[in-house]
Formats: structure tokens, C-alpha cells, sequence
């Protein structure tokens, strides 16, 4: 079974810096998707590579990024924080056996 | 374009009760539905899906019914327990073929003892 590793856990940013997440598929899927869940919007698709290419893109700002490696681990990026950016950034792998997504724990970013 | 809506967005029930939870889709070829149960401060977790060829899937005390041509499935939870109580969300992809989950807003279970 697909496993997924985020890191950093947690994070503090102040207003205008910007962040690197990271996200790990442990058996090496080739698909990793973002996702940012607040409260007040829910869960909503950032991105998604499939071998190293972008494939789909979220209706976020410019500011949001993201790359793949040829290991499959995948970096989002935010580039000039604001306020709202502050959420629980999770990945997902998959579709796995039977079509299920795997999420990692999250990133839980405040931007300060 | 993708709409999912879900309700109800929150749901109270003693322990021993039944729980049902309706997704109603808007992309009229997905063939994929699938349902995501998160607990609080965890990841989102698959619990339950269907494919578009079968009518409703059971597994234990939860099952899935899809109706293609109303475009909406449901959640249904038996004989619940204080450990159902979580957030619960539909996420029929689009069939674009992409991964890319669209999410309803969620359910909020809260299973009385």
C-alpha cells in the first residue's frame, strides 16, 4: 500500500516570505497531487505531476508552484505569503489498487 | 464544469443509529465515487467507493449507493459508534482523467454515546 511522507509537519511564516513543502510517496507513484484545506473554502485542488510534469492546475494564484523529481517527491512553493494562505497543505498519491488516493499528513502553515 | 455539493454539512446521532450523507455530482461522465473519512487533526482516508457499473457496495457497517441518473451516491453508516464521528467528504473525480479530486464541503458526524 502507497505511503506518504510530508514534511515539515508544521510551519510559522511572516507575511511576504515565502515557503517550500515537501511530499514523499514511499512506493514511488508516479502521481502526486496538492490539495489546501481551511476552513472556510474546504479542500481544494493546488495541482498535479505525473512524471515530473505538471498535468492539472488548481484555480490558485501564480504565487503557488510545485515541481517533481525523477524519485517522484514533489515540492509545492508559495512565494509571497499573505495571511490566508494559512491551511493544512496535504498531497496525495494515487490512484492506488481500486482507485483510492493515499493522503500525507500535512504541512499545517500560519502565516503570521 | 465540476460541481459537488453534499448534505447535510453536519449530522447528529446517538450511538446505534443509522447515518446517511448524499453527494450529488455534476459531471455526467465520472465513473468513479468515492468517499473520504477524516478525523479530527488526521489525514483523509478512503473508506468506501464505487465504480459506475455497480449500484451499491457494502463493507461492514458502511455501504454505497449510486444513482447514475439523478447523478448522486450516498453514505450510509449502521449501527454507529463514537469512533464514526468525523468530517466526511465525496470526491468524484472529474473524467478528465486526471487525478485531480474535486471535494464536497464535508460532513460533520458527531455520533452520541
Amino acid at each position: 500500500k502507497a505511503g506518504v511522507t510530508q514534511t515539515p509537519r508544521y510551519l510559522i511564516k511572516t507575511r511576504g516570505q515565502q515557503v517550500t513543502l515537501s511530499c514523499s510517496p514511499i512506493s514511488g507513484h508516479r502521481s502526486v497531487s496538492w490539495y489546501q484545506q481551511t476552513p472556510g473554502q474546504g479542500l481544494q485542488f493546488l495541482f498535479e505531476y505525473f512524471s515530473e510534469t505538471q498535468r492539472n492546475k488548481g484555480n490558485f494564484p501564480g504565487r503557488f508552484s510545485g515541481r517533481q523529481f525523477s524519485n517522484s517527491r514533489s515540492e509545492m512553493n508559495v512565494s509571497t505569503l499573505e495571511l490566508g494562505d494559512s491551511a493544512l497543505y496535504l498531497c496525495a498519491v494515487g490512484p492506488g489498487g481500486g482507485d483510492g488516493y493515499t493522503f500525507g499528513s500535512g504541512t499545517r502553515l500560519t502565516v503570521v | 464544469g465540476e460541481n459537488v455539493e453534499q448534505h447535510p454539512s453536519t449530522l447528529s446521532v446517538q450511538e446505534g443509529d443509522s447515518a446517511v450523507i448524499k453527494c450529488t455530482y455534476s459531471d455526467s461522465a465520472s465513473n468513479y465515487f468515492p468517499w473520504y473519512k477524516q478525523e479530527l487533526g488526521k489525514r483523509p482516508q478512503l473508506i468506501i467507493d464505487i465504480r459506475s457499473n455497480v449500484g451499491e457496495k457494502k463493507d461492514q457497517r458502511i455501504a454505497v449507493t449510486l444513482n447514475k441518473t439523478a447523478k448522486h451516491f450516498s453514505l450510509h453508516i449502521t449501527e454507529t459508534q463514537p469512533e464514526d464521528s468525523a468530517v466526511y467528504f465525496c470526491a468524484p473525480p472529474p473524467s478528465g482523467g486526471y487525478n485531480k479530486l474535486i471535494f464536497g464541503a464535508g460532513t460533520r458526524l458527531a455520533v452520541h454515546p
